[in-house]
């Protein structure tokens, strides 16, 4: 199972809106409603941002929001704050009974 | 308060066994799926293998199935992880991590995560 495709790398200025993709196949991201995306700041855990893939878990900010069409799945940031400055990584189920997770993209704020 | 401890990581030759342990609290452990999942210094997250909450279903990523072995102990609130015939690219941070599906179902996303134990494999 190949990784899911993120760029490598994206950046905005604070207040601006950012959107990191995630491209997959109909063997993932297309087929799955179970999309989900993690934030990971240097030296921690992953936290859930998205799952579902637009569903917000209790405690992240709205500002965080995600969609998908076809195969490739989207996360949005709006209003960037500079605590957003993060790797973040998206993941979808499979229909081989896997998860697969993307190469991981690095916000610059 | 939820949590994940894992334990059991360090410096292993190649060939060698390891066994990992995730210590669960806060939440009815045998009610959720469970995973491990590995980051290689420097790069991204990799999903190594899952089981149901019962423990009756287990799942492996191709890198690892045959090598790894994975098991919970849910009276003991206890995840684990067998793994034989390491190489240098099992070279890791393994983080365990919980599936907020109450029903058991596994792979809809990993909502906790622990703190994780390094693996390192090297003569």
């Amino acid at each position: 199972q190949s990784a899911l495709t993120q760029p490598a790398s994206v950046s905005g200025s604070p207040g601006q809106s950012i959107t990191i993709s995630c491209t997959g196949t109909s063997s993932d991201v297309g087929r799955s409603k179970y999309v989900s995306w993690y934030q990971q700041h240097p030296g921690k855990a992953p936290k859930l941002m998205i799952y579902d893939v637009s569903n917000r878990p209790s405690g992240v900010s709205n500002r965080f929001s995600g969609s998908k069409s076809g195969n490739t799945a989207s996360l949005t940031i709006s209003g960037l704050q500079a605590e957003d400055e993060a790797d973040y990584y998206c993941s979808s189920y499979t229909n081989s009974d896997t998860m697969v997770f993307g190469g991981g993209t690095r916000l610059t704020v | 308060e939820v949590q994940l401890l894992e334990s059991g990581g360090g410096l292993v030759q190649p060939g060698g066994s390891l066994r990992l342990s995730c210590a669960a609290s806060g939440f009815t452990f045998g009610s959720y799926a469970m995973s491990w999942v590995r980051q290689a210094p420097g790069k991204g997250l990799e999903w190594v293998s899952a089981i149901s909450g019962s423990g009756g279903s287990t799942y492996y990523a191709g890198s690892v199935r045959g090598r790894f072995t994975i098991s919970r102990d849910n009276s003991k609130n206890t995840l684990y992880l067998q793994m034989n015939s390491l190489r240098a690219e099992d070279t890791a941070v393994y983080y365990c991590a919980k599936d907020p599906d109450i029903t058991g179902t596994w792979g809809t996303a990993f909502d906790i995560w622990g703190q994780g134990t390094m693996v390192t494999v090297s003569s």
